[in-house]
């Protein structure tokens, strides 16, 4: 049983160009997270999804950054019009909705 | 706004020594956890705490919660290099919209010297 994926694992954007990050959760997992993690800090929430609805989105930027969980295929977290704030790791977990969160080896994200 | 502090955010120990880290949170949650990173890793489960006085020990660490003083411990005995990384404890957000969206602290950077 493979575990959370995450890809690119590294991505170097310029800025003003849009970012995709991918998560394809643990096979049988229904819930995805995801957590940004900026350098000597911990994860801050970002949003939590569902196959095809957002239920939590409030550590969401309110602009430029988006999330979907398409019913098939897998999460994406996009950031349009990246800046040199938006450098950080991004880190993807999922849940079988039980009491623990399983977690990505993370995209580390560089805006130029 | 729930908020989770640990300290120390540094610590440097001396191998074969015993410490202790502590995570204090602002408001009431029924779990709390402890994770460890390794540099350009992800987060490796340590242990998830329920209920009021839970403890549990896996090897050199063990962890404890006091939900009363909104307080947990993460002590580390006789302390070997291989211990050497990032320690988090976090928190329950407590938004039933949230699933288990969870507060992380900034984490507690253990160094074991020889």
């Amino acid at each position: 049983n493979a575990g959370v994926m995450q890809n690119p694992r590294h991505l170097v954007r310029r800025r003003g160009q849009e970012a995709r990050l991918r998560c394809s959760p643990m096979k049988g997992h229904s819930h995805v997270y995801w957590y940004r993690q900026l350098p000597e800090e911990g994860l801050k929430f970002m949003v939590y999804l569902q196959k095809e609805n957002i239920i939590d989105e409030s550590g969401m930027p309110k602009e430029r950054f988006s999330a979907e969980f398409p019913k098939e295929g897998p999460s994406i977290l996009r950031i349009q019009q990246v800046v040199r704030g938006d450098s950080a790791a991004y880190f993807c977990a999922s849940s079988p909705g039980a009491r623990e969160l399983f977690f990505g080896e993370g995209s580390r994200l560089t805006v130029l | 706004e729930l908020k989770v502090e640990q300290n120390p955010l540094f610590l440097s120990m001396q191998e074969g020594k015993n410490y202790t880290i502590y995570c204090n949170y602002s408001t009431t949650s029924d779990r709390l956890y402890w994770y460890r990173q390794d540099p350009g890793k992800s987060l490796e489960s340590l242990f998830v705490l329920l209920s009021n006085g839970a403890v549990k020990q896996e090897g050199r660490l063990m962890a404890s919660l006091d939900t009363k003083a909104r307080l947990s411990t993460l002590h580390i005995t006789a302390a070997v290099h291989d211990l050497s990384a990032t320690y988090f404890c976090a928190v329950a957000l407590g938004n039933s919209n949230s699933g288990y969206a969870l507060n992380f602290g900034k984490g507690t950077s253990l160094l074991v010297t020889p």
